[in-house]
């Protein structure tokens, strides 16, 4: 199975901060990767797909770069609305498997 | 407008079975792969199965392999799991997910609201 190794665990920005989050993953997964955010209480929201295209509707401050092994998530510029829970989720092999996932507060 | 009603969760002994569902509307159901995502209290997510168009062709995570069951029916446009010999650790809300596109990918851009699962004595 493909392992992912998503960091940090949990980090806390500035109003304005950019921020970013790594995931790691055990073997190429050829971009095959999606980026979600969870609020509390609320179902996983789809941000980025195919490791860099913006899904419909989030907002541009939202990025996602990277290739076969080490992919990022970034967010130019933290809104107060931005806190949550982000997971990467390789889409390349089953059986599919999440980031641990990275717990980002307001500062 | 997409939307998917899980339904069917609740408190279920050890080693009993269960079976949830998933209504979905607003889009051609026989269009999609569709899955189950679960996440326990207070936990991360994770993927529990997948399953093609038709439903010929399933896809199960390492802990659910052999005891959970993913099918659909597609004239009644609904997603099922049929969980046997539950254990306390698939105590979770289970969620059902649909891509954001007609071919298996990991991009769920449709989500239910989840129906949770307590598996207790």
């Amino acid at each position: 199975d493909i392992q992912m190794t998503q960091s940090p665990p949990s980090l806390s920005a500035s109003l304005g901060e950019t921020v970013s989050i790594e995931c790691r993953a055990s073997e190429d997964i050829y971009s095959n990767l999606a980026w979600y955010q969870q609020k509390s209480g609320k179902s996983p929201q789809l941000l980025i797909y195919y490791a860099s295209s913006l899904q419909d509707g989030v907002p541009s401050r939202f990025s996602g770069s990277g290739s076969g092994t080490q992919y990022s998530l970034k967010i130019s510029g933290m809104q107060p609305e931005d806190e949550g829970v982000y997971y990467c989720l390789q889409g390349s092999k089953y059986p599919y498997t999440f980031g641990a996932g990275t717990k980002l507060e307001l500062k | 407008e997409v939307q998917l009603v899980e339904s069917g969760g609740g408190l279920v002994q050890p080693g009993r079975s269960m079976k949830l569902s998933c209504a979905a509307s607003g889009f051609t159901f026989s269009d999609y792969y569709m899955a189950w995502v679960r996440q326990a209290p207070k936990k991360g997510l994770e993927w529990v199965a997948s399953i093609s168009y038709e439903g010929s062709s399933t896809y199960y995570g390492d802990s659910v392999k052999g005891r959970f069951t993913i099918s659909r029916d597609n004239a009644k446009s609904t997603l099922y799991l049929q969980m046997n010999s539950l254990r306390s650790e698939d105590t979770a809300t289970y969620y059902c997910a649909r891509p954001s596109v007609y071919y298996p990918a990991g991009w769920f851009a449709y989500w239910g609201q989840g129906t949770l699962v307590t598996v207790s004595s």
